[in-house]
């Protein structure tokens, strides 16, 4: 096991609401991405957290937000769902040393089913 | 921006096969680090190894072996003798110098006893 969690694992929202998802990071580890899976893809980065700033983020819309606390741990946010939001959540936390060379370790994930 | 491709959607071997996984990449950056990570039906994403550009030396690592070759740019990783819990979906990755995976589209790999 990696040491980071997720919650919940499994989740069922309908179009339009809101949803909160959490994570808690590897001991030691300053910094938290997050991917969106969808089924038979691979992981889409999303954003991703250093010392509670935003430090980078993919191609996705506002409604997708985030937070990392004191501690490292961070939140996803997403508004007004969508049906295409439906799918695995992965957050992964490592080191940010920088230059692309830090392995980054998963949570198992939060599905998230939009109807 | 960085990209990879993963050619090969699924596998299907019979067990103590050897079987290799195919990885091609793009990027611009003149040094970067290569990996491997394993997806079980249970969700989670397993890290396996991590390659540098610089060193194009191959390795073994117990079953499991890679080969990097810049020229064409590709890492390939190879698991001996394949046992029914290798069974999964395995993803290449490539991160940019902000440590943000790239992904490949994985391959399926299924392991028949």
């Amino acid at each position: 096991e990696t040491g980071v969690t997720q919650s919940p694992t499994h989740l069922i929202k309908t179009r339009g609401q809101q949803v909160t998802l959490r994570c808690s990071s590897q001991s030691g580890h300053n910094t938290v991405s997050w991917y969106q899976q969808a089924l038979g893809q691979g992981p889409q980065f999303i954003f991703q957290y250093y010392r509670e700033e935003e430090n980078g983020r993919g191609n996705f819309p506002p409604r997708f937000s985030g937070l990392q606390f004191p501690n490292y741990s961070s939140e996803l946010n997403v508004n007004a769902l969508e049906l295409d939001d439906s799918a695995l959540y992965l957050c992964a936390s490592s080191l940010a040393r920088g230059g692309g060379q830090e392995t980054q370790y998963f949570g198992p994930g939060t599905r998230l089913l939009v109807l | 921006a960085q990209k990879v491709t993963q050619a090969q959607t699924e596998i299907s071997v019979v067990e103590k096969e050897d079987v290799t996984l195919d990885c091609v990449y793009e990027t611009r950056d003149t040094t970067y680090y290569l990996f491997w990570y394993k997806q079980p039906p249970s969700g989670e994403l397993v890290f396996l190894i991590r390659r540098n550009s610089f060193d194009e030396q191959n390795e073994i690592s117990g079953r499991y072996s890679w080969n990097f070759q810049k020229s064409t740019s590709s890492f390939n990783f190879t698991i001996t003798a394949s046992q029914v819990v290798d069974s999964a979906v395995y993803f290449c990755a490539l991160p940019n110098t902000g440590n943000q995976f790239y992904f490949g589209t994985g391959t399926s790999l299924t392991v028949i006893p």
